[in-house]
């Protein structure tokens, strides 16, 4: 295993459009996490799943933004009719347990024009 | 609250001499600090980590140092090389999931 994959690593889009980026975590990885970062500043947690599970969600995730692990191994965020003010890095991150390392992956690029 | 304070902003050394990153942690039930690493355009690459039992880790030239009753808990990286440029996260773990990150560290290896 190569490590946490992320899809796509760039994404332009217009204003109001929806968006959806995929995460492939390490295989025996049971937690997976959404991060945001802007620039400049660090990651800012958004969401956490164990398993298929979304147990915790950050004040940062808004309405329009939803994510899912439907069989406990890749997941997704999607953010609908996308604003300027969501274009940032969305990384993902994966570990074995907790308090343990959190493995990122590279990172989707968002841009709304 | 849950906050994690970085200093400095940024750095600059001497390729050959060693660079100090301080970050201060609000929560003293913390228990879990690591260090990314961080170049233009890529995810954040762990390079060390420090659990609140130990009050110091070494991996060759990187080295953290913790001070569970100051709070605060340093990364060390001694005979800089200019692959050592990126920018600097340091993390705590404060018993939840998540990580809360500080506001990063530009590093600049002057040759």
């Amino acid at each position: 295993d190569t490590g946490v994959s992320q899809d796509p690593r760039h994404k332009i889009t217009k204003r109001g459009q929806n968006v959806t980026f995929r995460c492939d975590p390490i295989s025996e990885h049971n937690r997976l996490y959404w991060y945001r970062q802007t620039l400049g500043q660090g990651p800012e947690f958004l969401t956490y799943f164990q398993n298929e599970a979304q147990l915790e969600k950050s004040r940062l995730l808004s309405d329009r933004f939803s994510a899912e692990r439907p069989k406990g191994s890749f997941s997704t965020l999607e953010i609908q009719r996308t604003e300027q003010g969501d274009s940032a890095m969305y990384l993902c991150a994966s570990s074995l347990t907790t308090p343990d390392t959190q493995y990122f992956g590279p990172g989707t690029r968002l841009t709304v024009l | 609250g849950e906050n994690v304070e970085q200093h400095p902003s940024t750095l600059s050394v001497q390729e050959g001499d060693s660079a100090v990153i301080k970050c201060t942690y609000s929560d003293s039930a913390s228990n879990y600090f690591p260090w990314y690493k961080q170049e233009l355009g890529k995810g954040p690459q762990l390079i060390i980590d420090i659990r609140s039992n130990v009050g110091e880790k070494k991996d060759q030239r990187i080295a953290v140092t913790l001070n569970k009753t100051a709070k605060h808990f340093s990364l060390h990286i001694t005979e800089t090389q200019p692959e050592d440029s990126a920018v600097y996260f340091c993390a705590a773990h404060f018993g939840n999931e998540k990580l809360t990150f500080g506001t990063g560290t530009r590093l600049t290896i002057i040759p």
